[in-house]
């Protein structure tokens, strides 16, 4: 069974400058999450998706940070612009389920702003 | 709301001695516990849950963990560490489908 897929696994942008990330969870999994990793940190939840609806963004940065799950399958969580605060990993994780499933998480993608 | 404290930022051990990791939660509903570990570049793996019933719980690598609910903590333990045992350790707690993660352990593990 394949796991979770993001891409890019690392970027370099400016500030200022777009980025976006993408995730393809494990199939089957109705539940997606982005978090926010800051160096020597644990992860943060940004958003989680039940299928394509969004059911907890309330720590997303909304003035800079947007996220998609079209179709309920494949998610984007894009910046714009970015600032050099946002240099961090960026994990999406995936669930069969709420409540006690595990999570499943992918191998990050470890922005640079400079 | 609900919180995850790990007491110990890093811990070094010698290889094939014990560890044990500290991580003490508060939560006003029942929860679900888990620790995950995080090899250098690499997303979280799942070495054991807590979901109900057995308060000692049994994962992959060697690695165990016991549930207290009295003093709210869920210590991580492994009576012999390879080398291969570094990493960061991630206690976390979860409630309505939110995960919340505690701070991480790195754990450094010297020949």
């Amino acid at each position: 069974e394949a796991g979770v897929v993001q891409s890019p696994r690392y970027k370099i942008i400016e500030k200022k400058q777009p980025v976006a990330f993408w995730c393809n969870p494990i199939s089957g999994h109705n539940t997606l999450y982005w978090y926010l990793q800051n160096l020597g940190q644990g992860p943060e939840l940004l958003i989680r998706y039940e299928n394509e609806e969004a059911v907890d963004d309330s720590q997303l940065p909304k003035d800079r940070f947007s996220a998609e799950r079209l179709k309920g399958v494949d998610s984007t969580l894009k910046i714009q612009p970015a600032e050099l605060g946002d240099s961090a990993v960026y994990l999406c994780a995936s669930s069969p389920s709420t409540g006690g499933a595990e999570q499943y998480f992918g191998p990050g993608t470890r922005l640079t702003v400079t | 709301a609900q919180s995850v404290t790990q007491l110990d930022s890093q811990v070094p051990v010698f290889e094939e001695a014990p560890v044990e990791l500290r991580c003490n939660y508060s939560s006003s509903v029942s929860v679900y516990l888990f620790w995950y570990v995080q090899y250098p570049n690499q997303g979280l793996q799942l070495l054991l849950k807590y979901l109900s019933g057995s308060t000692l719980v049994k994962g992959i690598n060697g690695f165990e963990a016991e549930f207290n609910k009295s003093q709210t903590s869920f210590h991580l333990r492994k009576p012999s560490v390879h080398i291969s045992d570094t990493a960061e350790y991630f206690c976390a707690v979860s409630s309505s489908g939110q995960l919340t993660f505690g701070g991480g352990t790195r754990v450094l593990v010297k020949p």
